[in-house]
Formats: structure tokens, C-alpha cells, sequence
């Protein structure tokens, strides 16, 4: 299985809005609805943010946002501040019965 | 409220295997998947496998020929055994739960903090 698709780097300044886009294939992301999203701040574990292509745990802030189209997921982060500065993953269930992850993006908040 | 930690026995060295436990408080393993996920230092994830409480067991195709996790369910503990170690093993690895379908719920919700191995001669 190939990893997942990320680009390497988005950019924005606060109350700006972003998208991470997270390309797969028919046989992960365009086979389920069971993408999820991760941040990971540096020297910590990841934490889940999106789950189910769009719905968010309880206690994650709903300027984050998730969507899908095809094999292409998307994260969104509107009202962008100096706090979500940080890595950012996708990850999806696939027809094997694994997981596989993006590449990451770094976000980086001008 | 459910908590890993990983642990293990420190450095290893080229050709060896390493092994790291995960332990589970606040919570039983039962009824879930658990998983391995690592990340060489200044790169993205990784994920390795997972186990279902059952012993069942799903890797990662382009590990499964070094991978084997396991479950002890008397000690709430999964483990993992990754054999013939070079440098390019050398990362954090963390260890997480994995409800999966018999909860609906397919992402990995509780991490551990992680442990950082290092495969140097």
C-alpha cells in the first residue's frame, strides 16, 4: 500500500482560512468513509481531529472541518490561529483491513 | 479513563530485534484493535500493524516480513517484534487503540506518549 498524499507545507495568516488536501485510491479513501485527521504538535503524540471524513470528537474546536470527494479528502481550518500551527495527517481504512497515513503537512501560521 | 505506555529495553543494535510492550490502564483490551505506529525522527507516521484482542493480526505489507505484534489479555499488554533492525529503524514508537468496527469507529482514539528507539551499533 502507498502512502496517502499530502502536500508538504501549507501557510496562513490568523483568522485566514486553509486546506489540506489528502489524495488516495479506490481501495482507501474511495472505498469508506473512514478517513481521519491528526495534529502533532513537536515532541508530542498525535490527536485525533476529524474522524469519519467529517465529524470532529468531542472538545475539538468546529473550525476544523472535513470533507471528501472521490478519492481526494480534505481538512479545513477556518479562523486559523498561532495554536494549530503544527503537523497535520490524514489516514484511512482500506479495503486490506489496514490503515495507512499521509505523508503530513506542516502548518505553519504567518 | 483508558492510558497507554510504551516501554522497552533501550538501544538495539543492527540485525537484532526489537521489542517494546504497550501497557493498558483504566480499561481492558478486549473488544478492540491495538496498533503500532512509529515515526523516524523529522519524518511523518508510519503505521505497523494491529492486533484484535482474538490475536488476530493486520501489518503493514511493507513490514510484514520483520512484524509480529502479540496480546497478553492477563497482563493487558500487546507487544511488538520487529526482527533484522537497521538504522531506518530508528524512531518514536507509539503505541494506540484502534476501536474499529464492532464499536463503528475507525481511527485510532488513545495514544500513547510514545518511546524513542534507536538502532546504532
Amino acid at each position: 500500500q502507498s502512502a496517502l498524499t499530502q502536500p508538504a507545507s501549507v501557510s496562513g495568516s490568523p483568522e485566514q482560512s486553509i486546506t489540506i488536501s489528502c489524495t488516495g485510491t479506490d481501495s482507501d479513501i474511495g472505498a469508506y468513509n473512514y478517513v481521519s485527521w491528526y495534529q502533532q504538535h513537536p515532541g508530542k503524540a498525535p490527536k485525533i481531529i476529524v474522524y469519519d471524513v467529517s465529524n470532529r470528537p468531542s472538545g475539538v474546536s468546529n473550525r476544523f472541518s472535513g470533507s471528501k470527494s472521490g478519492n481526494t479528502a480534505s481538512l479545513t481550518i477556518s479562523g486559523l490561529q498561532a495554536e494549530d500551527e503544527a503537523d497535520y495527517y490524514c489516514t484511512s481504512y482500506t479495503t486490506s483491513s489496514t490503515l495507512v497515513f499521509g505523508g503530513g503537512t506542516k502548518l505553519t501560521v504567518l | 479513563q483508558v492510558q497507554l505506555q510504551e516501554s522497552g529495553p533501550g538501544p538495539v543494535k543492527p540485525s537484532e530485534t526489537l521489542s517494546l510492550t504497550c501497557t493498558v490502564s483504566g480499561g481492558s483490551i478486549s473488544s478492540y484493535f491495538w496498533s503500532w505506529i512509529r515515526q523516524p525522527p523529522g519524518k511523518g507516521l508510519e503505521w505497523i500493524g494491529y492486533i484484535y484482542y482474538t490475536g488476530t493480526t493486520y501489518y503493514n505489507p511493507s513490514l510484514k516480513s520483520r512484524v509480529t505484534i502479540s496480546g497478553d489479555t492477563s497482563k493487558n499488554q500487546f507487544s511488538l517484534h520487529l526482527s533484522s533492525v537497521t538504522a531506518a529503524d530508528t524512531a518514536v514508537y507509539y503505541c494506540a487503540r484502534f476501536p474499529g468496527g464492532n464499536w463503528g469507529y475507525y481511527y485510532l482514539d488513545v495514544w500513547g506518549k510514545g518511546t524513542t528507539v534507536t538502532v546504532s551499533s
